[in-house]
């Protein structure tokens, strides 16, 4: 079964409104989580690494205030897209990583977000 | 600087066939993995093979092999006797530094169609 659970799979909504996408591991603590965005037939790109308990590491050109990362818990990160626009549509894949594993990180399930 | 090549767009393969799919790479950290994921439609991503920068013989995992080059610094994924299901996207990727922690950066990827 699943490691790194991420919630909702499918979102749709509004322009102006902001979502909330979840990524929890469940049988391992994450000190870390990476948070990944992909437009169709293109590449994962790392948006930002969320770190348990300090301020999320963005990537140069990620906009801080509109892709708010929270990493509360050692088992828990949230992204949230503030205020959505269309061009924010995009797949959303969250990873964490297993203290001491060497064989990569697991992966979230990952989201489709459509802003309208 | 772009630090995962993957020169080849999309690839053919007649199922029964091997097929091998590039991947080249840059980094000056001494320590570092390679990875090889495949994203199927669903878009989740699957795990199939790691090799670490510093393990001595090339990484196999069933009907997966990496072909480590090191001096080369290419990671090429070997996929032996091509199944129908291996129809997808391959990505190539790189974690840089140790265990745990440290973000993994991904090439641009391969679709590969087997052909029954």
């Amino acid at each position: 079964g699943a490691v790194v659970s991420q919630h909702p799979s499918r979102v749709i909504c509004k322009s102006g409104t902001s979502v909330k996408i979840e990524c929890r591991s469940l049988d391992f603590q994450a000190t870390t989580m990476f948070w990944y965005r992909q437009f169709p037939k293109q590449s994962l790109m790392l948006m930002a690494t969320s770190n348990e308990g300090s301020k999320a590491t963005y990537e140069q050109g990620v906009e801080k205030d509109k892709f708010l990362i929270n990493h509360a818990s050692l088992t828990l990160s949230t992204l949230t897209v503030t205020s959505a626009h269309p061009e924010d549509s995009s797949f959303y894949i969250c990873s964490a990583e297993e203290p001491g594993r060497r064989r990569g990180a697991f992966f979230g399930q990952g989201t489709r977000l459509t802003v309208v | 600087a772009q630090k995962i090549t993957q020169t080849q767009p999309g690839m053919f393969v007649q199922e029964k066939e091997a097929v091998t799919l590039d991947c080249t790479y840059d980094t000056s950290d001494p320590s570092y993995g390679l990875f090889w994921y495949k994203q199927p439609s669903s878009g989740e991503m699957i795990f199939l093979i790691y090799q670490g920068s510093y393990d001595q013989q090339n990484a196999t995992e069933g009907r997966y092999s990496l072909n480590f080059q090191k001096a080369r610094k290419s990671a090429n994924l070997v996929i032996s006797a091509s199944q129908l299901g291996d129809s997808a996207m391959y990505f190539c990727a790189m974690r840089e530094g140790g265990t745990g922690g440290f973000k993994t950066i991904f090439g641009a990827g391969t679709r590969l169609f087997v052909k029954a």
